[in-house]
């Protein structure tokens, strides 16, 4: 079936600091994929999504490229700030139309100032 | 448009009560989809509704777990005699029906058993 591996947290870095979260999947098909991102206490927010391969995902200074040759979807960013400290979560679904969507683990984010 | 809506957010049962959970999908969505987050975990699909039927549920534990999402109405997540192990997030999701569905998240329903 459908997995998501995510990089295990926490993970710690100082404000402007560089930021890479790795993803990886397993998947039949051509699958969309998604990163998600839950502040404390809340619901989860889409941060960008990719539906085919070298599809780029861009939102609030995040980017992640669709690569179906190494089947990843790492997440990036150029310059963290304290706010961006959250839980982010790669996630998956199927290429039919309405599907479930497959999670990876969650990696817990903080940025110190 | 208002965003998916869940009540009770929070809510406490005693071992072997019953939880009722509510989630209002985004106006114009006819999917409905359940997770659940253990603590310090992700999310975990349990079971996916279109209006009056199930279409999915391989995630749904087999007993005490049962879920609905009538043709007027918000879609309810029951669980019967709850036990400690049902302590969770409980989020609910929508989609719209056309295209590579996006799902919108609902600010989740935290149930504690104590």
């Amino acid at each position: 079936g459908n997995s998501v591996t995510q990089m295990e947290g926490p993970v710690t870095l100082s404000e402007e600091a560089f930021l890479t979260i790795n993803c990886t999947y397993t998947a039949t098909g051509y699958p969309s994929l998604f990163w998600y991102v839950q502040y404390p206490g809340e619901g989860l927010q889409l941060l960008l999504k990719a539906t085919k391969a070298d599809d780029k995902g861009s939102n609030k200074g995040f980017e992640a490229t669709y690569r179906k040759e190494t089947t990843s979807f790492h997440l990036e960013k150029g310059s963290v700030q304290v706010s961006d400290s959250a839980v982010y979560f790669c996630a998956l679904s199927g290429d039919q139309g309405a599907q479930k969507l497959v999670f990876g683990q969650g990696t817990r984010l903080t940025i110190n100032p | 448009n208002a965003g998916v809506m869940q009540n009770p957010r929070h809510l406490v049962r005693r071992r072997g009560q019953e939880a009722r959970l509510r989630c209002s999908p985004m106006k114009g969505h006819s999917h409905v989809y359940w997770y659940r987050q253990l603590p310090e975990e992700g999310l975990k699909f349990m079971v996916y509704l279109q209006k009056e039927n199930i279409i999915d549920e391989s995630g749904m534990p087999k007993e005490r777990f049962s879920a609905e999402f009538p043709k007027e109405g918000p879609s309810i997540l029951r669980i019967q005699q709850v036990v400690r192990g049902d302590s969770a997030a409980y989020f609910c999701a929508s989609s719209p029906d056309r295209g590579r569905n996006e799902q919108f998240f609902g600010p989740g329903t935290r149930l504690t058993v104590l």
